[in-house]
């Protein structure tokens, strides 16, 4: 079984400075992994994947990620935030064995401030 | 960017109705899903479907759920017999095809609120 796991539930973060919100997973086969965003009243929208290749992704509105094998870590980056990234971020795994069954973690809440 | 849309956007209902919750996948997607996610806890799988077909169900997909495909590009969740515990949002979603390295495309969601 899958599981995924986001250590801070919630992040504030001054307009400007950098972020990083962080992903670990669990499985017992090889992964693919996601990170969605999720807008006030708005559904969730794919902000990055990783496949395979190369480790570090690199996503819509400035974000990228890394993943890591190793660490069984896949960490949200953005060197500088605006207001408008406040909003709620889900990383979520599946693999080739589960139908395609997406396992979300329980979401990171990004709150920047002016 | 084509998307998926879901309605309606907000769905109140009595406890024991009956409720359809309905979604149209991007037209080029062959695999749906349903999501939901109670206030406060995690985005829970609910089942997958593929060729008028259920892929895959999780523990919640019990025999209260129902999903179809009525037409060329509805699909359709029904909910038999509600119960307070269903209140929560619902997304759907599709992809291409159903390996895991083909993301899922997510609507808006319905939120649903039993009383």
């Amino acid at each position: 079984a899958q599981s995924v796991t986001q250590l801070d539930s919630q992040v504030p973060v001054f307009e400007e400075a950098p972020v990083e919100l962080r992903c670990n997973y669990s499985s017992s086969v090889s992964v693919y992994l996601f990170w969605y965003v999720q807008y006030p009243n708005q559904g969730l929208q794919l902000l990055l994947k990783y496949l395979s290749g190369s480790t570090l992704v690199k996503g819509i509105n400035g974000f990228e990620a890394e993943f890591n094998k190793s660490q069984t870590s896949f960490h949200l980056r953005k060197p500088s935030v605006h207001i408008s990234d406040t909003a709620e971020y889900f990383c979520a795994v599946s693999d080739n064995n589960a139908g395609n069954m997406l396992t979300f973690g329980g979401g990171t809440r990004l709150m920047v401030k002016p | 960017e084509p998307e998926v849309t879901q309605t309606p956007s907000h769905q109140v209902t009595q406890m024991g109705q009956e409720v359809i919750l309905r979604c149209v996948p991007i037209s080029n997607h062959l695999y749906f899903y349903w999501y939901r996610q109670i206030l406060g806890q995690k985005v829970e799988f609910l089942v997958s479907f593929y060729n008028n077909e259920i892929s895959e169900k999780s523990e919640i997909f019990d025999d209260q759920f129902s999903v179809e495909r009525p037409d060329g590009s509805n699909f359709t969740l029904k909910i038999r017999s509600t119960k307070l515990e269903d209140s929560a949002m619902y997304f759907c979603a599709s992809s291409e095809g159903p390996k895991g390295n083909q993301p899922q495309h997510f609507g808006d969601g319905t939120r649903l609120s039993i009383l």
